[in-house]
């Protein structure tokens, strides 16, 4: 069975540009989770999807934005990049419900450099 | 909201010796502690979890603790082996702030051979 699957595995963009971030999913997961790593620091909670509603978020400035899909996948849209927004962006899903519940696994991740 | 601790921030044990990793969390209702190794490149993997209604789960090498009137919850690794060598991180999810995971700063393992 497939793990969660990102794309791309790297991208590079230029200050100012947008940036877009894909997550599949394990299938019949339908909670979805961005988090943000920062080189050699710990993961910061982005934002929770579940059932096509974004139900939390961190913080993190307005143009940090998702949305989640009728097939459960979900798009992390960075507007207007800095330089400090260059990380690994990380996805991870679950059955429905918040983690107390079920456990959350992790993709691969996307590298985003931001020149 | 939510802070988590984790210590050490490194870590050195030769091969078959044990280590301990221990966290500690703020917020008295959190019920959700899972575990985490990651390796260079990869996305964080679960490895174990525990809930605020157990006090110890082990799993093989693999052991966790919770204390939660100290708020600290630790990972026993026995016997170790040089793949043990990654990035650990320990988290905490809350009742009142759902869907967040609150993560430790991670622990660099090195096991030398």
């Amino acid at each position: 069975e497939a793990g969660v699957t990102q794309s791309p595995t790297h991208l590079i963009k230029t200050r100012g540009q947008q940036a877009t971030l894909r997550c599949s999913p394990i299938s019949g997961h339908t909670s979805v989770y961005w988090y943000q790593q920062a080189l050699g620091l710990g993961l910061q909670f982005l934002l929770w999807y579940d059932e096509g509603e974004e139900r939390n978020r961190g913080n993190f400035p307005p143009r940090f934005s998702g949305r989640q899909f009728p097939n459960y996948s979900s798009e992390l849209n960075v507007n207007a990049l800095e330089l400090e927004d260059s990380a690994l962006y990380l996805c991870a899903s679950s059955f429905s419900g918040p983690p107390g519940s079920t456990e959350a696994f992790f993709g691969q991740g996307t590298r985003l450099t931001v020149v | 909201g939510e802070n988590v601790e984790q210590h050490p921030s490194t870590l050195s044990v030769q091969e078959g010796d044990s280590a301990v990793i221990k966290c500690t969390y703020s917020d008295s209702a959190s019920n959700y502690f899972p575990w985490y190794k990651q390796e260079l490149g990869k996305g964080p993997q679960l490895i174990i979890d525990i809930r605020s209604n157990v006090g110890e789960k082990k799993d093989q090498r693999i052991a966790v603790t919770l204390n939660k009137t100290a708020k600290h919850f630790s990972l026993h690794i026995t016997e170790t082996q040089p793949e043990d060598s990654a990035v650990y991180f320990c988290a905490a999810s809350s009742r009142t702030n759902a869907g967040k995971s609150t993560f430790g700063d991670g622990t660099t393992l090195t096991v030398k051979p």
